[in-house]
């Protein structure tokens, strides 16, 4: 298996909902990034988790929470967002081969 | 913090060649890779530099100048499907492990 896969690939969530996204690798990668991508601009780092820690975090805010239950698994659950955070939120993970990127999920806040 | 710089926008015509440039300021290289992306999908990996040279694969090329923080992507025999985003990004060793930094990114389109 060389996938990140990101599910749902969509989602559409009310300001006052509570949603999770979900990426899963089994490559036996130990650091995964979540990245938020809006259009027309380049990926934008939110949070690299290494061996299961929470390593980078770029002052993102608190409405979004990662967590990283095993080697294998990243959510990132989202509770009283706002429009401007609707965009394209990519996972990631490295190894020896590089980065490699799910297909991200489209998120639309209304 | 990294600067990585891109032109925003490039036009070449099918079957032509283009070289997309990037320059960058960065502490703790670990890495400089390539990517395409297609509007509304994920970036697709095209190459990887680490050490200075031209790394060659099928019509894509990458080239690397650690000590002139540049790079550059060639495509060769340009085809419609080349119509995209190509997206420099710089990996980078920090205290909290590896980093990827995107560039703004080359809107790159093939014209008949």
């Amino acid at each position: 298996d060389t996938e990140v896969t990101q599910t749902p690939k969509h989602l559409v969530m009310g300001m006052t909902n509570k949603k999770s996204l979900k990426c899963e690798q089994h490559m036996g990668h130990r650091a995964m990034y979540w990245y938020k991508q809006k259009a027309k601009k380049p990926p934008e780092l939110m949070f690299v988790y290494s061996y299961e820690k929470l390593s980078i975090n770029e002052s993102v805010p608190s409405r979004f929470s990662p967590e990283c239950p095993n080697s294998s698994l990243l959510n990132l659950h989202l509770h009283a967002l706002q429009p401007e955070d609707s965009a394209l939120y990519l996972c990631a993970s490295i190894g020896t081969g590089g980065y490699t990127f799910g297909s991200g999920t489209r998120l639309t806040v209304v | 913090g990294q600067n990585i710089d891109q032109p925003t926008e490039m036009t070449a015509t099918e079957g032509a060649i283009v070289q997309i440039n990037c320059t960058y300021q960065t502490s703790g290289f670990n890495g400089l890779f390539w990517y395409q992306q297609h509007a509304g999908e994920a970036p697709t990996f095209l190459s990887y530099n680490v050490l200075d040279g031209l790394e060659e694969k099928g019509r894509f090329s990458s080239f690397l100048s650690r000590s002139k923080g540049y790079s550059y992507l060639l495509l060769k025999e340009l085809q419609m499907k080349d119509s995209a985003s190509y997206l420099c990004a710089v990996s980078e060793l920090t205290g909290g492990g590896n980093k990827l930094t995107f560039g703004t990114g080359t809107q790159l389109k093939v014209e008949l």
